[in-house]
């Protein structure tokens, strides 16, 4: 009973470096979420995707790029790393948005904790 | 656009106390509203929602918030604290209506003394 998974768990980068952050979930859900979570500032979403083959960019959205690889997957790819990138990493994912499911929670990840140095 | 408000960014009680956590949102229709807890290290788990269909709604480990459309308010609420319940509590708030975004507040930390 996996839930959300999330790999890697920690990572520590070099300013320019590139790196994708993997997500996957097993609950045969349609929508997926990333957010980024630093001290104060609570949660934040960067991009998410509706249903497999689509996505669209959230509040934060600047310096990052998505792929919805499948229904199960959304990786979330960091193509030129920065310092202000440093933060905690969640994935997300929630049954469908149709009518009468709007109420439904996201089920989340443990988290990608990374550091750009 | 919403927002959602926890005044507080860090709460302590003793243990046994009550605990009452805040959480106000702006909103021209009343949302979707979430509670989530977050445990050192890991992610976040819900805690209960409200969807109209109570306003009073109960959740895990004996948690319960109360929707006040007038306050706009959806308060989280524990009669007796227990130490294993010290965490990061998140308020979320998502619009009725087409939406797919949750709005989080920026936490608040619970301590629990002994």
């Amino acid at each position: 009973n996996a839930g959300v998974t999330q790999t890697p768990k920690f990572q520590v980068l070099k300013t320019g470096q590139s790196m994708t952050l993997q997500c996957a979930q097993d609950m045969n859900h349609n929508s997926m979420y990333w957010y980024r979570q630093d001290p104060g500032m609570g949660l934040r979403l960067i991009y998410y995707s509706a249903s497999e083959g689509t996505t669209d960019k959230g509040e934060v959205p600047n310096g990052y790029n998505v792929s919805r690889l499948n229904k199960r997957e959304f990786s979330l790819r960091l193509e030129s790393a920065a310092p202000s990138q440093t933060s905690v990493y969640f994935c997300a994912s929630s049954d469908k948005q149709g009518q009468g499911l709007s109420n439904q929670p996201q089920h989340f990840g443990d988290g990608t904790r990374l550091s750009i140095l | 656009a919403q927002s959602v408000t926890q005044l507080g960014s860090h709460v302590s009680v003793s243990e046994g106390a009550l605990v009452l956590l805040r959480c106000n949102y702006s909103s021209s229709v009343p949302p979707y509203l979430f509670w989530y807890v977050q445990y050192p290290n890991q992610g976040l788990q819900l805690l209960l929602k409200y969807t109209s269909a109570a306003t009073l709604v109960k959740g895990i480990n004996g948690f319960e918030a109360e929707f006040k459309k007038s306050e706009t308010s959806f308060h989280l609420t524990k009669p007796s604290a227990h130490m294993s319940d010290a965490a990061e509590y998140f308020c979320a708030v998502r619009r009725r209506a087409g939406s797919y975004q949750l709005t989080f507040g920026k936490g608040t930390k619970l301590s629990v003394i002994p």
